[in-house]
């Protein structure tokens, strides 16, 4: 079975353009989480959309958006783009079960490395 | 809201010997669960271990366990018998059973010494 996966696994851009990322969830989870790593740093939660529909929103400014498509798949998108934004942004998928989200961890995909010059 | 913190940003082992990582919450969730993840030079997310919260015993999975406190809120993770392979950053998650909501704390980088 497949796993998470995330593409472009590089992706370099200029100051002021915009970025898209992109996450294909392990094959029947429902839930994709977006994380941004900066180099050394923790993980700063981004957005989770689960089901089509964004749960959860975290401390970032509106020019970091995303969806859900109807094959559970994932976009993040990134505008006006700053030399900050640089880091690894990662994607995590997971699944409800009879409602409750229990003995269902989080399967992370290998990251996507965006740079911004 | 819930929050999760790892207090030690860096430690270091010798090869063969014990390490245990901090980590403490805050929650006013009765139901949950708490993960370490491991996070190789490979960049690659691993799950270490899981402890369900209505579970009074720790969770063991071979060389690691952890320490459950719920009354303190405490989860700390042991390493036994450290492995050059060990060396990575670890970080310490709270799962929400109720609404899915998983958040990290900043994250243990450990080094293991030869």
């Amino acid at each position: 079975e497949a796993g998470v996966t995330q593409s472009p696994t590089h992706l370099i851009k200029t100051r002021g353009q915009q970025a898209t990322l992109r996450c294909s969830p392990i094959s029947g989870h429902t839930s994709v989480y977006w994380y941004q790593q900066a180099l050394g740093l923790g993980l700063q939660f981004l957005l989770w959309y689960d089901e089509g529909e964004e749960r959860n929103r975290g401390n970032f400014p509106p020019r970091f958006s995303g969806r859900q498509f109807p094959n559970y798949s994932s976009e993040l998108n990134v505008n006006a783009l700053e030399l900050e934004d640089s880091a690894l942004y990662l994607c995590a998928s997971s699944y409800v079960r009879d409602g409750l989200w229990r003995n269902t961890e989080a399967f992370f995909g290998q990251g996507t490395r965006l740079t911004v010059v | 809201a819930q929050t999760v913190t790892q207090s030690q940003p860096e430690m270091s082992v010798q090869e063969a010997e014990t390490v245990t990582l901090s980590c403490t919450y805050d929650t006013s969730e009765s139901d949950y669960y708490l993960f370490w993840y491991k996070q190789p030079p490979s960049r690659q997310m691993i799950l270490v271990i899981r402890q369900e919260a209505y579970k009074q015993q720790n969770a063991t999975e071979n060389r690691f366990s952890v320490n459950f406190q719920k009354a303190a809120k405490s989860f700390s993770l042991k390493i036994s018998d450290s492995q050059l392979g060990d060396a990575a950053m670890y970080f310490c998650a709270y799962r929400s059973v109720n609404t899915g909501k998983l958040i990290f704390g900043q994250g243990t980088t450990l080094q293991v010494k030869p």
